[in-house]
């Protein structure tokens, strides 16, 4: 079976760091993928992760873990906009479907 | 930017009636999938299709469920008899099929049963 853990809410103030953690344990690993979903709206791309380290892209940064089973979502200068869903997506090994987490609900307050 | 797009945006059936939801994916892309979120829940896997044909599927994509690509460019996904609990939000994706490439999702089909 697959299981994939994350927060369900977090709120950070705007302008600041926040970090959204994400543990999977899946039988085997073929890449993760973050995306953010707005509410009542579809999942957008934002970062893919398929060997251990940090990826960069703008305000974004994830990380990943193999090892561990582990990815976390970096927000930098948190805009008020960001306050959305994120979910983190698995595809395990030997499969090319992504199976999505319950997504962490991100407030950001003035 | 190319986009999948999907109609119509919200459908209300009445209990054991038929519903076909429409998708368009984009135009190079290979592999198309369907996904579905009840109200406060997550994205659930229900569909892929390849060449023409299912290639995986979940438990969730039960009989009642079908899908098709009727000519080059649509999509459809068709709920024979729907039930009260098919009530969600039905998202069409699409992929090239390379292994870093991401789901782009269509705005997605509310589907209301009552």
């Amino acid at each position: 079976g697959q299981n994939i853990d994350q927060p369900t809410e977090m709120t950070a103030t705007e302008g600041a760091i926040v970090q959204i953690n994400c543990t999977y344990q899946t039988s085997g690993f073929n890449g993760l993928f973050w995306y953010q979903q707005h509410a009542g709206e579809a999942p957008t791309f934002l970062s893919y992760n398929v060997l251990d380290g940090l990826e960069e892209k703008g305000r974004f940064s994830s990380f990943l873990s193999r090892s561990k089973g582990y990815s976390y979502l970096l927000l930098k200068e948190l805009q008020m906009k960001d306050s959305a869903s994120y979910l983190c997506a698995v595809k395990t090994g030997g499969s090319y479907i992504p199976t999505f987490g319950r997504g962490t609900s991100l407030i950001v307050h003035p | 930017e190319p986009e999948v797009t999907q109609t119509p945006s919200h459908q209300v059936t009445q209990m054991g009636q038929e519903v076909i939801l429409r998708c368009v994916p984009i135009s190079n892309h290979l592999y198309f999938y369907w996904y579905r979120q009840i109200l406060g829940q997550k994205v659930e896997f229900l569909v892929s299709f390849y060449n023409n044909e299912i290639s995986e599927k979940s438990e969730i994509f039960d009989d009642q469920f079908s899908v098709e690509r009727p000519d080059g460019s649509n999509f459809t996904l068709k709920i024979r008899s729907t039930k009260l609990e098919d009530s969600a939000m039905y998202f069409c994706a699409s992929t090239t099929g390379a292994n870093n490439s991401p789901l782009h999702f269509g705005n997605g089909t509310r589907l209301t049963v009552t």
